[in-house]
């Protein structure tokens, strides 16, 4: 099957800096990217979905500004924490899909951020 | 919006069959998908059925959909202690994004 990866798997960082979190499509062109959230014990919470080349759609409350999320390549998504705070320490997710219409989505391993 | 519902937890015994159930409210769902979550790591495909299918086997694995009543199950025969995890439901209409349940996490006791 498909492989999404992600790196890193997990990361800790300090108070106000930024973290890059990639995710690559290895084994086919992710042509729709996705990112989730998941909180302990709960499930996973839609943040963005980018095509690439275009600009990623936000759900509702989740600012954009403070999730930057670049589509540059059909195997490449990353999605960078900005000015990060404790509260953002979560379980991040993201998910490749070929197709628009294509009901198959692979998700990657995750990523596990602190903010001390 | 759309809803997905599943019980939160689930205990059974090792060599024992799970059955873990789902409830969704979208009529236009067009794919149902169970997906395996094992403690930090992403989600695993296990499986997943078309709207206009009852039933699909693989292996261990039967999902059960009943339309009408939009409920969907998935059975784990010959239960394992490494089949403990959480397990997610999912729906998709077509051209519409994912929409996960809570998770049901299955503990299996030896």
């Amino acid at each position: 099957g498909a492989v999404v990866s992600q790196h890193p798997s997990r990361v800790i960082c300090k108070s106000g800096t930024s973290v890059k979190i990639e995710c690559r499509s290895l084994d086919f062109q992710a042509t729709t990217m996705f990112w989730y959230r998941q909180f302990p014990k709960q499930s996973l919470m839609l943040m963005a979905t980018s095509n690439e080349g275009s600009k990623a759609t936000y759900e509702q409350g989740v600012e954009k500004d403070k999730f930057l999320i670049n589509h540059a390549s059909l195997t490449l998504s990353t999605l960078t924490v900005t000015s990060a705070h404790p509260e953002d320490s979560s379980f991040y997710i993201c998910s490749a899909r070929f197709g628009t219409g294509n009901y198959e989505q692979y998700f990657g391993p995750g990523t596990r951020l602190t903010v001390t | 919006g759309e809803d997905v519902e599943q019980s939160l937890f689930l205990s059974v015994r090792e060599g024992d069959s799970s059955v873990i159930n789902c409830t969704y409210t979208d009529s236009s769902s067009t794919y149902l998908y169970w997906y395996k979550q094992e403690p930090g790591a992403g989600l695993q495909l296990l499986t997943y059925i078309f709207s206009n299918m009852d039933m699909k086997q693989d292996q261990r694995l039967t999902v059960l959909l009943n339309k009408k009543d939009k409920h969907l199950s998935l059975r784990i025969a010959d239960t394992q202690t490494g089949d403990s995890a959480i397990y997610f439901c999912a729906e998709k209409s077509y051209g519409q994004n994912f929409v996960f349940g809570p998770g049901t996490r299955l503990s299996v006791l030896p």
